[in-house]
């Protein structure tokens, strides 16, 4: 069946370097991936969208990345700041109009 | 400017007791969803609407209904609540079927004991 692998454990960084979180997906090719943030208590947020023919995508200090040999996308959050943690989700479009989810990655930046 | 609301916050219901979560959205979305949340577990589709009539399954509609009788509301239903009901349920909706973000509620927290 499809899937949208992330990480389980949780990610601890320092205040101002660059954290990178991964997303891996099976048995299927999506379209595109798409990233949200979610806070405890509330609901995803949505950050960023790429597209499979794009390698690469950048909002402010936002980066992700899309790789279809590998199955990957890495989303990438640079000068991290202690309000980034947060957990972040990525998510692949399914067979119809869906999206299938990843477990996330809760991300922890440290002052 | 609402978005997704949703209602109740949280709810306690007992075994075989029955419930309607509401979920309603003011963007004139098209596409709407139910999503069930565990502890440290990804997002789950219970139902999806691409319309007003128009509903389908998702990976886990056991145990649930719903029906979408305008653009704006998509309520859930539980019938004869069991403890692995236990989760947090979010409504999203999104203006698009392809490429287009959801946009979450902030969720129903339930309890069934």
């Amino acid at each position: 069946s499809q899937k949208i692998e992330q990480n389980s454990e949780a990610l601890n960084i320092q205040e101002g370097k660059t954290a990178t979180l991964t997303c891996n997906y099976t048995n299927y090719s999506p379209a595109y991936l798409q990233w949200y943030r979610q806070d405890p208590g509330r609901g995803p947020v949505f950050l960023l969208l790429i597209r499979e023919n794009e390698k690469e995508k950048r909002k402010e200090r936002l980066k992700v990345t899309f790789d279809t040999t590998l199955k990957q996308s890495l989303f990438h959050i640079t000068a991290s700041q202690p309000a980034d943690s947060a957990t972040y989700l990525c998510a692949g479009d399914n067979a119809g109009n869906m999206l299938t989810f990843g477990g996330g990655t809760r991300l922890m930046v440290k002052p | 400017n609402a978005g997704v609301t949703q209602t109740p916050k949280f709810r306690i219901l007992k075994i075989g007791q029955s419930m309607t979560l509401q979920c309603t959205q003011d963007m004139n979305h098209n596409y709407m969803y139910w999503y069930r949340q565990d502890p440290g577990m990804g997002l789950k589709l219970i139902y999806y609407s691409v319309g007003a009539g128009i509903t389908d399954k998702g990976e886990v509609p056991n145990g649930y209904n719903v029906s979408r009788s305008t653009t704006e509301d998509f309520p859930l239903r539980l019938e004869l609540a069991a403890p692995s009901q236990t989760s947090v349920y979010f409504c999203a909706s999104r203006d698009r079927g392809d490429f287009g973000s959801y946009t979450f509620g902030s969720g129903t927290r339930l309890t069934v004991v």
